[in-house]
């Protein structure tokens, strides 16, 4: 059974166009993230959610914006595309805050291309 | 506020030796400390961490760390490579001051010549 998963695993699509990235944890986790990755491996957070609770948003776009429908799922839709988006964009979970001494389970990645 | 520095983004080893790879940390309170790693097209997982106890922490597939608080580092090693440790190594601090976030480094790559 996939601990995180995530859907698709590739998404090439157009600039300026709007898509949607799928995230599910079957850990029972409270705590739920979304990294950015970019080309030289570099690891960004760009949001987390603690039982369905927005509790970082870091420096994004506001065309990013996550929704949490329940404490298994968060997603990540993106507006107007742009080329600087292209990324490997990573969904992970913890047990709960815990101040931070939890660790983090990571999806498999969905690989953005934007045209 | 924390950060992490990965000393070397790049380290190459040869099958049997000694892989060490640097990190060092900056936090304000006292810190949470992880490695990750990540193999080509995967997501990351967990090697070890420390939050409190015994400095020396071991992990998975014959890793270990040791936390510094007066160096300030975490630094992994394990004794003799294998080509299957091949990969990317993430260091991450947190803290109990910043709601959860993981600062990660920037990673460096290990690769293992035969």
């Amino acid at each position: 059974d996939t601990a995180v998963s995530q859907t698709p695993k590739y998404l090439v699509t157009q600039m300026g166009n709007d898509k949607s990235i799928k995230c599910e944890q079957n850990l029972g986790h409270d705590t739920m993230y979304w990294y950015k990755q970019d080309s030289k491996k570099f690891l960004k957070i760009m949001f987390s959610y603690n039982n369905k609770e927005l509790i970082i948003n870091e420096t994004v776009p506001n065309r990013f914006s996550p929704k949490s429908p329940d404490k298994a799922h968060l997603n990540l839709h993106i507006n107007s595309l742009e080329l600087g988006d292209s990324a490997v964009y990573f969904c992970a979970s913890s047990q709960d805050l815990a101040g931070g001494s939890n660790e983090q389970f990571f999806g498999p990645g969905t690989r953005l291309t934007v045209l | 506020a924390q950060s992490v520095t990965q000393l070397g983004s790049h380290v190459s080893v040869s099958e049997g030796a000694l892989v060490l790879l640097r990190c060092n940390y900056s936090s304000s309170v006292p810190p949470y400390l992880f490695w990750y790693v990540q193999y080509p097209n995967q997501g990351l997982q967990l090697l070890l961490k420390y939050t409190t106890g015994a400095t020396l922490v071991k992990g998975i597939n014959g890793f270990e760390a040791e936390f510094k608080k007066s160096e300030t580092s975490f630094h992994l090693t394990k004794p003799s490579a294998h080509m299957s440790d091949a990969a990317e190594y993430f260091c991450a601090v947190s803290a109990s001051t910043n709601a959860g976030k993981s600062t990660f480094g920037d990673g460096t790559t290990l690769t293992v010549k035969p």
